[in-house]
Parts: structure tokens; sequence; C-alpha cells
């Protein structure tokens, strides 16, 4: 039963360098979501996908780029790293949009160091 | 914009005690509301989700809300170490499906 589940765990960029997150879910929620967390700012929206074939900004738009690839992936791309987006980085999904109330799941998240 | 608000704590409690974590919204338009626990380099986990005026209790947890004032807390009963986390409360608007998030609450418990 694996929920949510993100790749890579860690990782260490120069800046300047590029790397897509991915991230997949197997419970058929139609949303997805990408959220990073810094200290003291909890849980900013990066981008969404209320449903397969749709993508929008959240808070944090800025440097970042989504693919919604099909029903079960989501990836989060970084053209060029920068030292300010050295966050940890979550992806989530509900069924929510169909079903009132339903919770957000969240994967293990990624550990993101651009030097 | 959409907000929410949560003091950022740190709330400490003794073992046993009652702990109270508390959360404001600014968009009338949040339908649906959540408490999420996150331990320390893990992911969030849910602990209450909550739509309705009132209480909702589960077990040692008590969810509030009052649409009116825009305010929605969590009551932790018989507090153990083991609740010692960080509580992040979390708004959704059911149109676009969007969750937002508070800061956290710290809460540690004292043995």
């Amino acid at each position: 039963n694996a929920g949510v589940t993100q790749t890579p765990k860690f990782q260490v960029l120069k800046t300047g360098q590029s790397m897509t997150l991915q991230c997949a879910q197997d419970m058929n929620h139609n949303s997805m979501y990408w959220y990073r967390q810094d200290p003291g700012m909890g849980l900013r929206l990066i981008y969404y996908s209320a449903s397969e074939g749709t993508t929008d900004k959240g808070e944090v738009p800025n440097g970042y780029n989504v693919s919604r690839l099909n029903k079960r992936e989501f990836s989060l791309r970084l053209e060029s790293a920068a030292p300010s987006q050295t966050s940890v980085y979550f992806c989530a999904s509900s069924d929510g949009g169909r079903v009132r109330g339903a919770e957000a799941f969240f994967g293990q998240g990624t550990r993101l160091t651009v030097v | 914009q959409k907000e929410v608000e949560q003091n950022s704590g740190p709330l400490s409690v003794p073992e046993g005690a009652i702990a109270s974590l508390n959360c404001t919204y600014s968009d009338r338009v949040s339908q649906s509301f959540f408490w999420y626990r996150q331990y320390s380099g893990k992911s969030p986990e849910l602990i209450m989700s909550i739509y309705s005026n009132g209480d909702k209790e589960d077990g040692r947890f008590t969810a509030q809300l009052n649409k009116a004032s825009q305010y929605v807390s969590l009551l932790i009963r018989d507090s153990q170490p083991s609740d010692s986390a960080t509580y992040l409360c979390a708004v959704n608007m059911f149109a676009g499906n969007q969750f937002y998030f508070g800061t956290g609450t710290s809460l540690t418990v004292i043995p």
C-alpha cells in the first residue's frame, strides 16, 4: 500500500543545475500538489493539479515548472536551481473536489540542498 | 490572499494535561478544515478533519469549528510525550481543491 511516493529522498545540486522531482500516487486521486517547507514558513503551495490535464500556480511558483503526466504522476522541475530553493519538498494527493472533506495524503518528502 | 494563522509556540504542557491549539483563517470560502501532526523529519499526517460548525471528537482529540469567527481549534486530552510534534492547521476550498497551511504550532509534552 504505497500511497504517495516521491523520488529522490535527498539531492544536492549546484547553482544553475536542473532536476526533476518525481511523484506518483496509487490511490486514484484526482488532485495532486507540490509544497515546499522551510523553517518558520510552514507548507507553501508551489503548484497544484486539480484534475488530470490541468495545472495551476500556487503561492510560490517562481523558478518551478510542473507536469501532470497522467492521473498517477505529477512532476516538479527546477530549470536553474538557486540556493533559495534549498528546502524540503512534499508531494501530496487528494480526492477532494469530488469528495467533501477529503484529506491530503503526503509523500515522504525530498530534502534538496542547492550549493 | 488565503491566510491561515497559528501561534508558532512553542507550547509546553505536562503529561496528562489538555493541550489547546488554535488557528484562524481569512477566506470565508474555506469549506473543510484539517489538523495534521508532523514529527521532526517526517511528513504531515492527518489527525482530524471537520467541516461543520461545532465539535468533532476522535479519541483524545477534539476539533472545534466556528465559521462565523473563522476559527478552528484542536484539543488534545490526556497529553502524552508521543504527542510532542508540530501541529499544522489546513483549510481547503472545495472548488479547485486547494489546501493552505498555517506555519504550525510546536507542542512539547513534558513527562
